[in-house]
């Protein structure tokens, strides 16, 4: 079974705070994504990356830095969190084929 | 223009019976990859079935299966024999280009399926 955790489910954090979120996969997959989900505007991804090192800006990379350091290992920053970056945060993990994407259970962050 | 156009924000089905959940999409490639995930309150994506744009067949896994329509760009989901634990918010999505070119999923608004006992 594909596993793919992530660091809280629920976090509260106060303006300017830098945050960390963390995903681990344990499939050994290539490709780790990182989405925002708010209501009325769906999911929209932030970052992606298809291998250590590497990444590319999604639809809203704004205010968000990533760093995967490690395959199984894709960190999502804020460096100065803002109340508008308040959401749902999802990650995923896929391989290059068939490339599924396989979600985590979803971070619920609050910024105060 | 909406890639994913999901129509339905709500639908009920009693228990037992059918239910079929609306999705088109709208892209120029001919390689894409169409998936419909599972959402309950929980909050977790779970992935339910994948359909590829050169597959001839329809999709099925289970009670689940996608009726594609090329011509049409549809590809809806059809639950059969529903439960009531099948009550959760529907993603249709679509990956545009072939299967390992590392590209986003564009998501469709859902759809919250409600069972009735």
């Amino acid at each position: 079974d594909v596993k793919v955790t992530q660091s809280s489910r629920y976090l509260v954090k106060r303006t300017g705070e830098k945050v960390f979120l963390e995903c681990v996969q344990d499939m050994d997959h290539e490709n780790m994504f990182w989405y925002r989900q708010d209501p009325g505007l769906g999911l929209r991804l932030i970052y992606f990356s298809y291998d250590v090192k590497m990444k590319e800006k999604g639809d809203i990379p704004e205010g968000y830095s990533v760093s995967r350091e490690k395959k199984e290992r894709f960190s999502l920053i804020l460096e100065s969190a803002s109340t508008n970056q308040t959401s749902m945060y999802l990650c995923a993990s896929s391989q290059l084929v068939p490339d599924t994407q396989y979600f985590g259970p979803g971070t619920r962050l609050t910024v105060l | 223009a909406q890639k994913i156009t999901q129509t339905q924000p709500g639908m009920f089905v009693q228990e037992k019976e059918a239910v079929t959940l609306d999705c088109t999409y709208d892209t120029s490639d001919q390689s894409y990859g169409l998936f419909w995930y599972k959402q309950p309150s929980s909050g977790e994506m779970i992935f339910l079935i994948y359909q590829g744009s050169y597959d001839e067949q329809n999709a099925t896994e289970g009670r689940y299966s996608l009726n594609f329509q090329k011509a049409r760009k549809s590809a809806n989901l059809v639950i059969s024999a529903s439960q009531l634990g099948d009550s959760a918010m529907y993603f249709c999505a679509m990956r545009e280009g072939r299967s390992g070119s590392a590209r986003q999923l564009t998501f469709g608004s859902g759809t919250q399926l409600t069972v009735l006992p």
